[in-house]
């Protein structure tokens, strides 16, 4: 059982949509990662948090420690967030290796 | 601020021959990694350095040397290419962990021929 589950694995919705991707993790962590990689292939960081709620633009991450869950949103989505959502978390036993979830597909219809 | 420049963005080789992924960046990072990515896979750690003159093995080592001379640079040497080794490359950097914002290069396509 992979220590980072992501769900859904794909997700196609319509513009405008609210979008909820999750992230389940199985070790106790003192960070996660939110992570966006476009088409093209480029990665960026989207949000790093330990705790409680962060906002950016559109897009809003929340963790929960106790139940060992965190969630990315999309307010208004639009095509151009088209894209694989990755989370990741540190090792509980290396602050220098990150355990990857396998991605979330998003695709979002004009 | 250029951020992590990789190059070359494509290479293909023959099978056997070796050659350098050059990572660079300017944000005085500590920490740098260095990454493959499979065909519908995640990332998956090869390399990575905590400092000048410090580097430790991911979870793919193998058929991958790195050294790390200066703060800025974090080279990857294939030393004899294989098919298997066909992939995208990302090297990435932080302040000085995993646990920092990861900062990543635009990567490098490879075949191996």
């Amino acid at each position: 059982k992979n220590e980072v589950e992501q769900s859904p694995q794909n997700l196609t919705a319509q513009e405008g949509e609210f979008i909820t991707i999750n992230c389940s993790y199985s070790v106790g962590i003192s960070a996660l990662h939110w992570l966006q990689q476009h088409p093209g292939g480029g990665i960026v960081s989207l949000f790093m948090l330990s705790s409680g709620k962060k906002k950016h633009g559109r897009l809003i991450a929340t963790i929960n420690i106790q139940e060992k869950h965190s969630s990315l949103h999309i307010t208004a989505s639009h095509p151009r967030d088209s894209a694989v959502y990755i989370c990741a978390v540190p090792r509980m036993d290396s602050n220098y290796q990150l355990i990857w979830g396998a991605g979330t597909k998003l695709i979002i219809k004009p | 601020n250029a951020g992590v420049t990789q190059t070359p963005k494509f290479q293909v080789l023959k099978t056997g021959q070796s050659m350098t992924l050059q990572c660079a960046q300017d944000m005085n990072h500590e920490y740098m990694s260095w990454y493959r990515q499979d065909p519908g896979m995640g990332l998956r750690l090869i390399h990575y350095s905590v400092g000048a003159g410090i580097t430790d093995q991911g979870e793919v080592p193998n058929g991958y040397n790195v050294s790390r001379s200066t703060t800025e640079d974090f080279p990857l040497r294939l030393l004899s290419a294989a098919p298997s080794q066909t992939s995208v490359y990302f090297c990435a950097s932080s302040r000085d962990s995993a646990i920092n914002i990861q900062y990543f290069g635009a990567g490098t396509r490879l075949s191996v021929l």
